[in-house]
Formats: C-alpha cells, structure tokens, sequence
C-alpha cells in the first residue's frame, strides 16, 4: 500500500501559467517531506521541502503548502518555463527515521512554449 | 565535479546471472543509499549506509546485498537475478541521516533480467 500517492501521472501546462503538482500521504507520522525533480537521463534532484510545523515554503518560483488535516501537499510553479518539463517526485520522511524518504510514483510535467 | 557516479549505466542479464552495481561519492558524504525505480511506483529504498562500517535494510531488500567499501564506494550486488529485479537504480549520497540532509543522486543503472 503506497503511503505516498500522486494521483496525475501527467499535467501540461502553458509557458507563464501557474503549474499545481498534488500529493497525499496516508502515514500521520510523516512530519518532512520534499519535492525532487528529475530530467531523463538524470538522476532525481532535490527541490524544495517543508517541515510539519508550517503550511508555505517558498523558495523563488516554486511554493509548497501542506495541509495537514487533509495529509495534502502541493507543489505550485509560478511562471512555469520549458526548463521546468521533468518528471516530480513527492517524498515523505519521519523524524525519527532520519532522512529515510518514501517516494510517490512522480508526475511528469510538460510546459509548453 | 563527479558528484555520484554509477556504473554501468546499462546491463542485461538472463534469469540467475550475478552482477555488482557500483557507486563511487567524490562529495565526502557520510552516508549512502540504494534505491530502485519501477513503472507507477516511486523510488523504493533497498540497503543504506548511515555511515562508512555500517548498512542496514532498507524497505525491499530481498534478493540483495551491499558492501560499504570504504567511504566513497557502495555497491549492490545481486547473487541471482530475477525478471521481477528488472528496474532502474539509483544510488544516492548526503552528508548524514540527519532528517534535513538532501540527498544527492546518480543518474542510475537501467537493468534488464531476460
């Protein structure tokens, strides 16, 4: 049973839109969890991350919220650019655990020009 | 600026062949992973290495082992290979276990087992 899902294997979105990547988690324990993004060919890089103790993380054109009592977090990209078409893995980790990530099955973005 | 590096970056095997996936971090990291990738699943954790001396079992582990070879090096072998071990693999380093420590990634090793 997947604890981490990310229910759109694909989205497109147009150059200059706003992009909106879901994720759910089913495991309450999770308290950090990450955004990696990977092109092909590559292996996957890290992005952006929260922790529980918030609901925004920003870090220049990429925003996360999490919403807890939902077990959501989405990934917004604003503006989307080409160079953002990749594939955008959601991952969850316990304190405890250290940095143990599980990993939802990726969406793959398209952005187009 | 290697980073991780992975070797080889392809590999074909036929159903009992033995193989050895290496990884080499030029980045002085303290801890390794092993993971792999299949169609519809995310990455899944097979061994780590939370330091140089030490690995333990990650979520599927069954039908591998590892060898932390000093720091730099970690390598996954498979004794007996299965059709169900066709997959991509990704080794992957960070400075620590420490929850807030990213992980760093090669480019992986796409494996098929005939």
């Amino acid at each position: 049973d997947q604890q981490v899902k990310q229910n759109s294997p694909s989205l497109s979105v147009q150059e200059g839109r706003i992009s909106i990547l879901n994720c759910d988690y089913t495991n309450s324990m999770f308290d950090y969890f990450l955004w990696y993004k990977k092109y092909p060919a590559e292996g996957p890089t890290f992005l952006i991350s929260i922790s529980s103790i918030k609901d925004k993380n920003e870090d220049g054109r990429f925003t996360v919220f999490l919403n807890k009592s939902a077990k959501h977090l989405s990934l917004h990209i604003v503006p989307s650019q080409p160079g953002d078409s990749a594939v955008y893995f959601c991952a969850a980790a316990r304190m405890e655990y250290g940095n143990k990530l599980v990993f939802g099955a990726g969406t793959i973005l398209r952005v187009k020009s | 600026n290697a980073g991780v590096t992975q070797t080889p970056k392809f590999q074909v095997l036929k159903t009992g062949q033995s193989m050895t996936l290496q990884c080499a971090q030029d980045m002085n990291h303290n801890s390794m992973y092993w993971y792999r990738q299949d169609p519809g699943m995310g990455l899944r954790l097979i061994y780590y290495s939370a330091s140089e001396g030490t690995t333990d079992k990650g979520e599927v582990p069954n039908g591998y082992n590892v060898s932390r070879l000093n720091k730099r090096e970690f390598s996954l072998r498979l004794e007996s290979a299965a059709p169900s071990q066709t997959s991509v693999y990704f080794c992957a380093s960070s400075i620590s276990r420490d929850l807030y420590e990213k992980l760093f990634f090669g480019s992986g090793t796409q494996l098929s087992v005939l």
